[in-house]
């Protein structure tokens, strides 16, 4: 079974460039995340999807980030304009549904460094 | 609020010696806990996951874990570590506030000396 896949795996960029990172979940995984992971620190959810809708983004900074999920599989995550504490790994996560029992998987991560 | 603490930033073991990393929660219902390592330049692996049942859990790569309700632990124990365990732990809590979500803690590096 193939895993998360994500693309690319490293980005670098100028503070207020734009940047976007795509993630392929698990076929048939509903429920896909996207985790900010600045360095030192855990992961940190910032959007939660189900399907092609918004579950959570109460963490994601909507003035500058925005995602989407149109067909509900793959998904975008973009930053415009880019500043320098956007420099992080960005992590894609999905799994079956959203109970609580169920695994996240998640993908190698982008690793994005603003300069 | 829910949150989850590894006290421990980094951690040194020598190849063979037992390992412990610690994990404590704050959460007030029942919790959902896991355990995921990275290895550098990859994703998170889960290793082990706790629901309900038996305290102690088994994971896979010879880890396992015992969940501690008195204490709200959850430690990550390995009898003989390998230099290939050297990587990033991550102990996290599934919470049902809102929607569910996974709360990680810092993480705790663990370097292995042969």
């Amino acid at each position: 079974e193939a895993g998360v896949a994500q693309s690319p795996r490293y980005k670098i960029i100028e503070k207020r460039q734009s940047v976007a990172f795509w993630c392929n979940p698990i076929s048939g995984h509903a429920t896909l995340y996207w985790y900010q992971q600045i360095l030192g620190q855990g992961p940190k959810l910032l959007i939660q999807f189900q399907n092609n809708g918004v579950v959570d983004d109460s963490q994601l900074p909507k003035d500058r980030f925005s995602a989407e999920r149109l067909k509900g599989v793959d998904s975008t995550l973009k930053i415009q304009p880019a500043k320098l504490e956007d420099s992080a790994v960005y992590l894609c996560a999905s799994s079956l549904g959203l109970s609580e029992t169920e695994t996240q998987y998640f993908g190698p991560g982008t690793r994005l460094l603003v300069l | 609020a829910q949150s989850v603490t590894q006290p421990d930033i980094h951690i040194t073991v020598s190849e063979g010696a037992s390992l412990e990393l610690r994990c404590n929660y704050s959460y007030g219902a029942t919790p959902y806990l896991f355990w995921y390592v990275q290895s550098p330049g990859q994703g998170l692996q889960l290793l082990l996951k706790y629901f309900s049942g038996d305290t102690l859990v088994q994971g896979i790569k010879g880890f396992e874990a015992e969940f501690k309700r008195s204490q709200s632990s959850f430690n990550l124990r390995k009898p003989s570590v390998h230099w290939s365990d050297a990587a990033e732990y991550f102990c996290a809590v599934g919470t049902t506030s809102g929607t569910y979500k996974y709360i990680f803690g810092t993480g705790t590096r663990l370097k292995v000396l042969a």
